[in-house]
């Protein structure tokens, strides 16, 4: 079954604004990470927050995670035209070495 | 310091042949880790290796896939009779030693396999 699911599948914004993507999760974990893949590419790792911290920043991103609900955000401010890719969450699934991937949000930033 | 390198880059292969793709890790990681991504999907984990050793093979189809990570050279995944299901795109990740919990993976640019 599907360890971490994001929401909205698709989202469409006016360069400028700001993208909210959503990622829920079903079992504990230690750590969750978020990953970015422009199309037809490999993935770049962005940023990974620990089960015991509940927001982190990195230039013009921030994450945030609930554990009691399950579920993180990732907030990608003054959007570019560059940021148009799949976002993708994934969890460690509670100490597993492999990471279990949603199935991404794909963002659209019009020019 | 070179990233996680993958080849071929893109691989066609018509049923019934062999595929066998490679991966590099960046420099001075020792774990491997091999995903598949079919189109408009998510990636769904295959196979975990460190060096001479499979750990954790629980994504990998029981027929006609296998890897390995020798001592010396790259991390192989060999797909055998290939079918057309098997057309997809195949990444690659590095991490350096486990310290505990999950560290960062780093991917590789991905082999696109196309089965005619």
């Amino acid at each position: 079954s599907q360890q971490g699911e994001e929401d909205p599948q698709a989202l469409s914004i006016q360069e400028g604004e700001n993208a909210t993507m959503n990622c829920s999760y079903k079992t504990s974990i230690n750590n969750l990470q978020w990953y970015r893949q422009n199309s037809g590419r490999g993935l770049v790792h962005l940023i990974l927050i620990r089960s015991n911290e509940r927001e982190k920043h990195s230039g013009r991103l921030r994450v945030t995670l609930d554990t009691s609900k399950k579920s993180s955000s990732l907030l990608i401010t003054a959007s570019r035209a560059a940021d148009t890719a799949s976002y993708f969450c994934a969890t460690d699934g509670g100490g597993a070495q492999k990471l279990v991937f949603g199935q991404g949000t794909r963002l659209t930033i019009n020019p | 310091n070179a990233g996680v390198m993958q080849n071929p880059r893109h691989l066609v292969r018509r049923r019934g042949q062999e595929a066998r793709l490679r991966c590099s890790p960046m420099k001075g990681h020792s774990h491997v880790y091999w995903y598949r991504q079919l189109p408009e999907e998510g990636l769904k984990f295959m196979v975990y290796l460190q060096k001479e050793n499979i750990i954790d093979e629980s994504g990998m189809p029981k027929e006609r896939f296998s890897a390995e990570f020798p001592k010396e050279g790259p991390s192989i995944l060999r797909i055998q009779q290939v079918v057309r299901g098997d057309s997809a795109a195949y990444f690659c990740a590095s991490s350096p030693p486990l310290q505990g919990v999950q560290e960062t993976q780093y991917f590789g640019p991905g082999t696109r396999l196309l089965v005619l």
